[in-house]
């Protein structure tokens, strides 16, 4: 089976804090993503990565970057928290594309209140 | 871009009815792929069911069908012999097939409800 696996179930952090959340993947895959999850938005994407040390923006970078300095790990980092960014934080990894099949693997997601 | 409408904000059904969920996409793209996630209030995102644009067979997972319609851009969920376990946020998602990695477009979720 697939596991992908977030650092925290649960964080809280001061304002201006910089907080780091951490997505493991154990499927060698080439792809990982980061969405945050708001209530009545959905789910929303933040970052993601198609190779170690390649990011591209996704359709919320804004406050947000990331960093992959190995395959199976992807670290989404708020330089400086603010409330707004108080959400659940939702990590998925994926094969890389051409490959049989693209579904995202999701991890169980790290709610972070910002206090 | 992108955008995918899930209209149904909330359903609730007996337990062994068949329900449908109904989402609505648009897009200019001609390749892609439509899933069908669940998250239980364990939060774990899991997928349900997948179809790629370009088949027109509708996708099947046991209790799970969809509906495809590439013309009118809609996608519905059918979920027969509904059972508690189904009890979840449903989310309908996008993903264009052009090459090289993409993520996923949402829409904002169904919650489905089944009654004993």
């Amino acid at each position: 089976d697939v596991k992908v696996t977030q650092s925290s179930r649960y964080l809280v952090k001061r304002t201006g804090e910089k907080v780091f959340l951490e997505c493991v993947q154990d499927m060698d895959h080439e792809n990982m993503f980061w969405y945050r999850q708001d209530p009545g938005l959905g789910l929303r994407l933040i970052y993601f990565s198609y190779d170690v040390k390649m990011k591209e923006k996704g359709d919320i970078p804004e406050g947000y970057s990331v960093s992959r300095e190995k395959k199976e790990r992807f670290s989404l980092i708020l330089e400086s928290a603010s409330t707004n960014q108080t959400s659940m934080y939702l990590c998925a990894s994926s094969f890389e594309r051409g490959a049989s099949t693209d579904t995202q693997y999701f991890g169980p997601g790290t709610r972070l209140t910002v206090l | 871009a992108q955008t995918v409408t899930q209209s149904q904000p909330e359903m609730s059904v007996q337990e062994a009815e068949t329900v449908t969920l109904s989402c609505t996409y648009d897009t200019s793209e001609s390749n892609y792929y439509l899933f069908w996630y669940k998250q239980p209030p364990s939060r774990q995102m899991i997928l349900v069911i997948r179809q790629e644009a370009y088949k027109q067979q509708n996708a099947t997972e046991n209790r799970f069908s969809v509906n495809f319609q590439k013309a009118a851009k809609s996608f519905s969920l059918k979920i027969s012999d509904s059972q508690l376990g189904d009890t979840a946020m449903y989310f309908c998602a996008f993903m264009k097939r052009s090459g090289g990695a993409d993520g996923l477009t949402f829409g904002k979720g169904t919650h489905l409800i089944i009654q004993p």
